[in-house]
């Protein structure tokens, strides 16, 4: 299986303030990487795809980047609303596999 | 619009069977891959397995012989079973529409089933 560490476990920024959360894959996925965003007591919401292609519907404060094995969620801006659980997640084998997440508080 | 709703019971005895159903609306699952992930305490995300459009499946090996995922077309359901569970299978499970160029883009709200006597 394809293991993706996902960093940082967690982390508090102020309102404003740029962020990135990073996942490693153990190998390259040519750019087959989700990253998803999961509200307290709700169900997760795709927000890139393709490592880098936003979702409809999704604020253009959120990015992402990368190549190979590594990969990058930007969130330029926080806002009071993006506190939550972020995932990455790869299809480029099966079986699909997750990130380990990153817990994002407002500092 | 596309909605996902799971649905099952939320408590399940060990070496039993859990069985939750995923009603879909808005878009027919005769198109696309379904399937079935699970979120454990800890916040540890397994991806179980998918059903496609034409029915055929792929599922995660750490689950071996013990998972089947079935369909009916005509009640725009798709299905999840696990056999012999332990209180190690004890999560939420979601089921969600997925794509591998795309990702997941369409969730159900989630189902928390717990395996307990």
């Amino acid at each position: 299986d394809i293991q993706m560490t996902q960093s940082p476990a967690s982390l508090s920024a102020s309102l404003g303030e740029t962020v990135s959360i990073e996942c490693l894959a153990s190998e390259g996925i040519s750019n087959d990487l989700a990253w998803y965003q999961q509200k307290s007591g709700k169900s997760p919401q795709l927000l890139i795809y393709a490592a880098s292609r936003l979702q409809d519907g999704v604020p253009s404060r959120f990015s992402g980047s990368g190549s190979g094995t590594r990969y990058s969620l930007k969130i330029s801006g926080m806002q009071p609303e993006d506190e939550a659980d972020y995932f990455c997640q790869q299809s480029y084998k099966y079986p699909l596999t997750f990130g380990s997440g990153t817990k994002l508080e407002i500092k | 619009e596309v909605q996902l709703q799971e649905s099952g019971p939320g408590l399940v005895k060990p070496s039993q069977s859990l069985s939750l159903t995923c009603s879909v609306t808005g878009y027919s699952i005769t198109s696309n891959y379904w399937g079935w992930i699970r979120k454990f305490p800890g916040n540890k995300m397994e991806w179980m397995g998918y059903i496609s459009y034409s029915g055929s499946t792929s599922y995660n090996p750490s689950l071996k012989s013990r998972i089947s995922i079935t369909r009916d077309t005509s009640k725009n359901q798709f299905f999840l079973q696990l056999n012999s569970v332990t209180t190690e299978d004890t999560a939420t499970y979601y089921c969600a529409r997925e794509s591998r160029t795309m990702g997941m883009d369409y969730w159900g709200q989630g189902v928390m089933v717990t395996v307990s006597s």
